[in-house]
């Protein structure tokens, strides 16, 4: 088992670009996560999936921030245009059960927005 | 000007002795806990979990003890070692909710040896 994979490890994006982050979670779980970590903030919930269907996005932060899950091997986080307070490490997550059991993590893309 | 950064708990300890982590969760409806261990440039790892019909959970060097009417959750570490050196985050599920987990703030562990 792969464990959940995220691509890429590390971006330095310049202001006002598009950036797009992915991740694969392992193969039969149902739920997929999307969490953002600063050190002003924590380790935030973003946006999940169940059954590819987007459940509760209330943690997104503004209209530049969208995410998609076509399938159930993968998954996209968008910010466009990207600022500098979007640097930060963002985590996928993945788990098979409900109830918050369960959960792996993905080793993170460390965003820089210069 | 410049944002103050989130100033973490640390505990520093010797090697060869137990750690206590701590950790105040935030709604009296959570069924459900998680403590996670993260280290640098890694994703948060599982270390022990426990459900809120308990009060404690042993693992392999770990116990985590729940006290509900204090909304307080303890971890600790037996006999800690260099490699248990990392941030370690408390996490809550809440029944009947988001399928979500808050985190919180995270405590640094640095174990000397």
């Amino acid at each position: 088992d792969a464990g959940v994979i995220q691509s890429p490890r590390h971006e330095v994006t310049e202001m006002g670009q598009e950036v797009t982050l992915r991740c694969k979670p392992i193969s039969g779980h149902d739920y997929l996560f999307w969490y953002r970590q600063t050190m002003m903030r924590g380790l935030e919930l973003l946006i999940y999936f169940n059954n590819n269907v987007p459940i509760d996005d209330s943690g997104m932060p503004e209209d530049r921030f969208s995410a998609k899950m076509p399938n159930a091997s993968f998954s996209t986080l968008k910010i466009q245009p990207s600022e500098p307070r979007d640097s930060a490490v963002y985590f996928c997550a993945s788990s098979r059960n409900r109830g918050g059991m369960g959960y792996t993590f993905g080793s993170g893309t460390r965003l820089t927005v210069v | 000007g410049e944002s103050v950064g989130l100033h973490l708990p640390t505990l520093s300890v010797q090697e060869g002795d137990n750690s206590i982590i701590n950790c105040a969760y935030s709604n009296s409806a959570s069924d459900y806990f998680i403590w996670y261990k993260q280290e640098s440039g890694k994703g948060p790892q599982f270390i022990i979990d426990i459900r809120s019909n308990m009060d404690k959970r042993q693992g392999q060097r770990v116990t985590v003890l729940l006290n509900k009417t204090v909304k307080h959750l303890s971890l600790q570490i037996a006999a800690t070692q260099p490699g248990d050196s990392a941030v370690y985050f408390c996490a809550e599920h809440t029944q009947g909710g988001s399928e979500k987990l808050v985190f919180g703030k995270g405590t640094k562990l640095t174990v000397n040896p």
